[in-house]
């Protein structure tokens, strides 16, 4: 039982334009969720989170959108760039305790020159 | 330089044959958990450990085991691996303290069971 899915396997866009990843969860509970990046033979990298007393969150080009009503949320790059072309995971957890979180299957990124 | 380290990187064993993947981290973290990664599943959780001598099972522990007799070191062992525990495994680390849920991953264990 998937609680958190990325249901785009892969995604391409354009260098320079805005990629949006999206994710969604089913369990309530959770309160917590993360973006991982990971390149090919590294392990993933904490890129950002957001709590769910907040909707959005910002670090310079990557802005995270929180929906809890309709429990979804979404990774917006702008502008992208092909460093960014990578395989992003998004997670969710329930007061941000590790051995509580869940891992969607991946959403694999092509940023095109 | 702050890392989790894996190793072997790669390892091709045969069914049965009972292999231990290590991993240690120089950060002083509490926290330490096995992860595997499987297509269209993402990471899924093996074991996790909230402190020395403290472990705990977490969504797919069965053929697994781990022990944590220092906090730098958390190795993974199969006692008799079989095929479906083909697979890319990541340990990871965090402060146990605070919500950030931030994990530091090591590079991943590519192992394949004949």
């Amino acid at each position: 039982d998937q609680q958190v899915k990325q249901n785009s396997p892969s995604l391409s866009v354009q260098e320079g334009r805005i990629s949006i990843l999206n994710c969604d969860y089913t369990n309530s509970m959770f309160d917590y969720f993360l973006w991982y990046k990971k390149y090919p033979a590294e392990g993933p990298t904490f890129l950002i989170s957001i709590s769910s007393i907040k909707d959005k969150n910002e670090d310079g080009r990557f802005t995270v959108f929180l929906n809890k009503s309709a429990k979804h949320l979404s990774l917006h790059i702008v502008p992208s760039q092909p460093g960014d072309s990578a395989v992003y995971f998004c997670a969710a957890s329930d007061g941000g305790n590790n051995n509580d979180m869940r891992f969607g299957a991946g959403t694999r990124l092509t940023v095109k020159p | 330089e702050a890392q989790v380290t894996q190793n072997p990187r790669y390892l091709i064993t045969v069914t049965g044959k009972k292999l231990t993947v290590t991993c240690s981290q120089n950060m002083n973290h509490e926290y330490m958990s096995w992860y595997r990664q499987d297509p269209g599943l993402g990471l899924r959780q093996i074991y996790y450990s909230m402190n020395v001598e403290v472990t705990d099972k977490g969504d797919v522990p069965e053929g697994y085991k781990v022990s944590r007799k220092e906090k730098r070191n958390f190795p993974l062992i199969l006692e008799s691996p079989s095929p479906n525990q083909t697979s890319l495994y990541f340990c990871a680390s965090s402060l146990l303290t605070g919500n950030t849920g931030e994990l530091f991953f090591g590079e991943g264990s590519r192992l394949t069971v004949l």
